[in-house]
């Protein structure tokens, strides 16, 4: 079964508006991290944003902040006045437990166009 | 900041030999890191975790003796690509964590793009 659940394969805004990308997550344990990853063309992964499962308040980081709603396990990326070079693919990840430590696994991304 | 460097970028190999990528942590110990593979325009699927100076843990549906993973020192692990075929022509990218926190996130190597002909 699918843990996490980006359902957004595209979404474009316009350059100085903001976006959500959504993120839905599916897990037992009560102790969990939720990241989101940018991954420009080149193919880099660039962590933007961190939030835990018993955090209070939703995540920020600059332009980036996380939108946690726990009870329907959801962890929405907001952008706010994007830029050209937000243009990239966006992951969902969720960290959990494994046999033998944590193991991170990844939604299946959005790719964000932002527009002139 | 950390740096997590991944060695070769692209390699280009005939079918039925084998390939080695590593993956370096510049300026931390990681007693673990993660092997991941993305198809093009798909998700990364983790493919197993490597373990220093202990046997890696694979995903299920991964070949463990198809894909070699070595971890022999704190900074260093290895994945071999052995026999390799196009099917696993692919976008591999190594990753490690600095710390031990939940909140701790993977730092990612470049990546190394594999094409078998």
């Amino acid at each position: 079964a699918q843990k996490i659940t980006q359902t957004q394969p595209g979404m474009f805004v316009q350059e100085k508006e903001a976006v959500t990308l959504d993120c839905t997550y599916d897990t037992s344990d009560p102790s969990y991290g939720l990241f989101w990853y940018k991954q420009p063309s080149s193919g880099e992964m660039i962590f933007l944003i961190y939030q835990g499962s018993y955090d209070q308040q939703n995540a920020t980081e600059g332009r980036y902040s996380l939108n946690f709603q726990k009870a329907r396990k959801s962890a929405n990326l907001v952008i706010s006045a994007s830029q050209l070079g937000d243009s990239a693919m966006y992951f969902c990840a969720m960290r959990e437990p494994s046999t033998g430590g944590f193991k991170t696994i990844f939604g299946a991304g959005t790719r964000l166009f932002v527009k002139a | 900041g950390a740096v997590v460097s991944q060695h070769p970028s692209r390699v280009i190999c005939k079918s039925g030999t084998s390939v080695k990528i590593e993956c370096r942590s510049l300026d931390f110990q990681a007693t673990t890191m993660f092997w991941y593979r993305q198809f093009p325009k798909q998700s990364l699927m983790l493919m197993a975790t490597s373990n220093e100076g202990s046997k890696a843990t694979y995903e299920q549906g991964v070949e463990k003796d198809k894909f070699l993973i070595n971890h022999a020192s704190l900074t260093l692990s290895t994945l071999t690509v052995t026999s390799a075929h196009p099917e696993d022509s692919s976008f591999y990218i190594c990753s490690a964590r600095t710390g031990t926190g939940s909140n701790s996130p993977l730092h990612f190597g470049n990546g190394t793009r594999l094409t078998v002909t």
